[in-house]
């Protein structure tokens, strides 16, 4: 799997838009970016996955470059339950079916 | 059941004893995998199971680790002569590799304090 670069931590008021920066600059044509998030005592819980295009669900939007090296995860309105460690992660969308690799993540604290 | 289920959520144990931790996926998922987490470290695969063929092992980190999945569901995950270094949180995923789900599901995990 392509390795991703993310910060170790940010900060976010409560209500306002968090932004979550993920580089993964040898991604391959054939893997898609994925987000997952893990609130504390908790196991990682699936947000969103794209390939290029911009995608959107109940959770979060994810804005892919379109030279797909970099990704930008968005939780519009931030509440204090979004603090969490996000995980971006590239992978094949299938082919082997193995194991996700975790990085070290992003911790978002999200504060009144 | 709507998650997957792990059991139990919290076992204390003395160094040496034996370990097992269970998992039951989501109903029809035919993948399966197990992840540990020490604390304040990130995610450490383990293994993974895929309908009938062979377990991924390679995460396993000694020969102390064995898992297994019973008729395709329901998986297992043994550790003999435990010792410290093994208390983490131990999780379980499930993924369903048909259709257009491909998100893993992830269970709450077992926390294991080996004492």
């Amino acid at each position: 799997d392509a390795k991703t670069t993310q910060p170790p931590s940010m900060d976010c008021a409560e209500g306002r838009a968090a932004n979550l920066p993920c580089n993964h600059s040898t991604i391959s044509g054939n893997e898609y970016v994925y987000w997952y998030r893990q609130i504390h005592s908790q196991g990682p819980q699936y947000i969103i996955h794209g390939l290029k295009n911009n995608e959107t669900n109940e959770m979060a939007s994810l804005i892919i470059t379109e030279d797909r090296k970099s990704s930008t995860l968005i939780l519009p309105h931030a509440t204090l339950r979004d603090t969490a460690v996000y995980y971006c992660i590239v992978r094949p969308l299938t082919g082997g079916g193995n194991k996700l690799t975790f990085g070290t993540g992003t911790q978002l604290k999200v504060e009144l | 059941g709507a998650g997957v289920s792990q059991s139990p959520s919290n076992k204390v144990t003395e160094k040496g004893k034996d370990v097992e931790l269970r998992c039951d996926p989501i109903s029809g998922h035919t993948a399966l995998y197990w992840y540990r987490q020490s604390l304040g470290q990130g995610l450490e695969f383990l293994i993974y199971f895929q309908g009938n063929s062979a377990p991924d092992k390679s995460g396993l980190p000694s020969d102390r680790f064995s898992a297994e999945r019973t008729g395709g569901s329901v998986s297992t995950l043994t550790i003999q002569r435990t010792q410290q270094e093994d208390s983490a949180v131990y999780l379980c995923a499930s993924r369903s590799t048909s259709g257009t789900v491909y998100g893993y599901t992830f269970g709450s995990g077992t926390r294991l304090t080996v004492v």
